[in-house]
């Protein structure tokens, strides 16, 4: 099955501090994308990183980094630095492939509340 | 930065109705999306679409459902006769390729069916 699990259905942070949404995931593919998706209230889409299953170093964006344990099958994110404005729905997702087309399949989301 | 851009923004529709999302892809993008997210649900991949055909569709995306690029800049999603149950966030997205490339998101649509 190709399904990822977000099994923590909320956090909460106090602004300035670190905190990790954990993401697990099924594949059978030995390369593949991983993805963390933010949704604030407004409930856009917006691309947080993004991970190559080839690449052995952790992604990073700024604040945002990745702790990819490829054999366990984990991908979890962590923002440093909290800030009110991180406050949102974030969804882990991988990227599907089959032969040239690819879909993305999302985990059921955490909601992050930080507090000031 | 390029955008994916969506209207409306919000469409209030009487059920057994037909409806149409419209959608803007980043210019440079050949693969486009259609994903549908139910309040309180996760994301759900509906449609791909590639060289002017569905690429891939997943079961939600039934008869009633058709999506159409009937231009060079706008990709539409209708549905025929709508249902309660479609009620829910709609998502377009595009990406360069289809392999591998990540996908840009517009800022939904939001479908309410009375």
């Amino acid at each position: 099955a190709q399904t990822v699990t977000q099994s923590q259905p909320e956090m909460s942070v106090q602004e300035a501090e670190t905190v990790t949404l954990s993401c697990t995931y099924d594949t059978s593919e030995n390369n593949y994308y991983l993805f963390w998706y933010k949704q604030p209230p407004s409930r856009q889409m917006i691309l947080v990183i993004r991970q190559e299953a080839y690449k052995q170093q952790n992604a990073t964006e700024n604040r945002f980094s990745v702790n990819f344990q490829k054999a366990a099958k984990s991908f979890s994110l962590k923002i440093s630095d909290s800030q009110l404005g991180d406050t949102a729905m974030y969804f882990c997702a991988r990227l599907v492939r089959s032969g040239a087309n690819s879909k993305l399949t999302f985990g059921k989301g955490i909601t992050l509340s930080v507090r000031p | 930065e390029p955008e994916v851009t969506q209207t409306p923004s919000h469409q209030v529709t009487q059920m057994g109705q037909e409806v149409i999302l419209r959608c803007v892809p980043i210019s440079n993008h050949l693969y486009f999306y259609w994903y549908r997210q139910i309040l309180g649900q996760k994301v759900e991949f509906l449609v791909s679409f590639y060289n002017n055909e569905i690429s891939e569709k997943s079961e939600i995306f039934d008869d009633q459902f058709s999506v159409e690029r009937p231009d060079g800049s706008n990709f539409t999603l209708k549905i025929r006769s709508t249902k309660l149950e479609d009620s829910a966030m709609y998502f377009c997205a595009s990406s360069v390729w289809g392999e591998n490339q990540p996908q840009h998101f517009g800022d939904g649509t939001r479908l309410s069916i009375l």
